[in-house]
């Protein structure tokens, strides 16, 4: 299996309503991220997972929080959200051995949040 | 500061003419490279990357990439284009100074008219 599943695809959430994105990849990838796309821009990077460690949070607002339940599965927990969160939530999983940062990432679909 | 740039929003190909995607960057040390194609409403799919090695480096779909390190370029190159390849295309480095985190360029959407 190659590849990365998120769910759900789609979902639409108002500014008081609690929500979660799920990410599951069952290639052994030990490394796990979260993505922010807006339209016609380069996906920002919010977070990164090693060995389901936070290695790295891009300063990102507390209204997002991520979890990593164990070494397949990566949540990405909504509450709060402003319109300007809007967006396409990327996920991507990539192996760590070998040179460090060497590996290439496999992304998931996406879903596609609207924030009313 | 590492930054990759790509100098055009987007790059129009007559099918069946060879097509480039110009990536160029700035690192301290020697860069890992990385090319990813996103088609419409989806997430962004692997091409190809450069580590170390030979210059030249294939990929999927038929695409390849040339490493200059004097001009610090790492252009995106196909000799044939099909219209299949209109998508956005990204170029990307990794962070020196963060192993997990690659850094993406804008992205060239490239456009092949048949």
């Amino acid at each position: 299996d190659t590849e990365v599943t998120q769910t759900p695809k789609h979902l639409v959430m108002g500014m008081t309503n609690k929500k979660s994105l799920k990410c599951e990849q069952h290639m052994g990838h030990r490394a796990m991220y979260w993505y922010k796309q807006k339209a016609k821009k380069p996906p920002e990077l919010m977070f990164v997972y090693s060995y389901e460690k936070l290695s790295i949070n891009e300063s990102v607002p507390s209204r997002f929080s991520p979890e990593c339940p164990n070494s397949s599965l990566l949540n990405l927990h909504l509450h709060a959200l402003q319109p300007e969160d809007s967006a396409l939530y990327l996920c991507a999983s990539s192996h760590q051995v070998g040179l460090a940062g060497s590996n290439e990432q496999f992304f998931g679909p996406g879903t596609r949040l609207t924030v009313l | 500061a590492q930054s990759v740039a790509q100098p055009e929003d987007q790059v129009n190909v007559a099918e069946g003419n060879p097509l480039t995607v110009k990536c160029t960057y700035s690192v301290s040390g020697n860069p890992y490279l990385f090319w990813y194609v996103q088609y419409p409403n989806r997430g962004l799919q692997f091409l190809l990357k450069y580590i170390t090695g030979d210059n030249l480096v294939k990929g999927s779909y038929g695409f390849e990439a040339e490493f200059n390190k004097s001009q610090t370029s790492f252009h995106l190159k196909k000799p044939s284009a099909l219209v299949s390849d209109s998508a956005l295309y990204f170029c990307a480095v990794r962070d020196m100074n963060r192993d997990d985190k690659i850094i993406f360029g804008k992205g060239t959407r490239l456009h092949i008219l048949p």
